[in-house]
């Protein structure tokens, strides 16, 4: 099946500074996801973005399909920022909508 | 906005006790999905239907099976629950197509004794 690596696999930052996640993936996709699990466990949407790029508020992601990489942005971070962050993916053929996770990124944002 | 509920935040039972994880989402999706998430493994993928009264078993459904009576409902049933069940229980939907956006509930913490 499709493989997923994320990196760095911890990252801890001082509130305000910036840091780029990045998402790798073996194989063509259609569907590309970005989510954030707070402390509390729950899987909060991000981005979806197959291709291009995207901005929303102090976070930006950018998928680059032919190169299988997506990167995700977050800039002047903040201590609510914290929390496990996942890039999932789906193959063109033969895995509907059925997303393969990657290992996720653990971001601690200090003050 | 999507909303998606799991019908229990915490459990706690019994080895050998039969326990039902409820799902209901709100926006007519037709895929429904349930994942555990456990600490070094990730995400895993155990069961998810893409129509009412259709499942489809995913990486690790051992253990485990489903119901989807109605379109908003799926539900994710142990048999007989064993302490390797114990984890985090992740229900999801989305709509029909390969492109659609995947939206989760806010978690089922189950505890096998």
């Amino acid at each position: 099946g499709i493989q997923v690596e994320q990196s760095p696999p911890d990252l801890i930052l001082q509130e305000g500074a910036n840091s780029t996640l990045r998402c790798n993936f073996s194989d063509s996709v259609n569907n590309l996801q970005w989510f954030h699990q707070n402390p509390w466990g729950q899987l909060i949407n991000l981005f979806y973005i197959p291709s291009g790029t995207k901005q929303n508020g102090r976070l930006s992601a950018t998928t680059v399909a032919t190169e299988r990489y997506s990167l995700l942005y977050i800039s002047s971070s903040q201590t609510t920022d914290s929390g496990v962050y996942f890039c999932a993916v789906s193959i063109l053929t033969g895995g509907g909508n059925k997303l393969t996770f990657g290992t996720g990124t653990q971001l601690k944002v200090e003050l | 906005d999507v909303k998606v509920t799991q019908s229990s935040r915490y459990l706690v039972k019994r080895t050998g006790e039969k326990v039902f994880l409820e799902c209901v989402q709100d926006m007519d999706h037709e895929n429904m999905f349930w994942y555990r998430q456990d600490p070094g493994l990730g995400l895993r993928l155990i069961y998810f239907s893409y129509d009412v009264k259709m499942k489809e078993k995913g990486d690790i459904p051992e253990g485990y099976s489903v119901s989807r009576e109605k379109k908003e409902r799926f539900s994710l049933i142990l048999e007989s629950a064993s302490t390797n069940q114990t984890s985090m229980y992740l229900c999801a939907s989305s709509s029909n197509s390969n492109t659609g956006e995947l939206f989760f509930g806010e978690g089922s913490r189950l505890t096998v004794l």
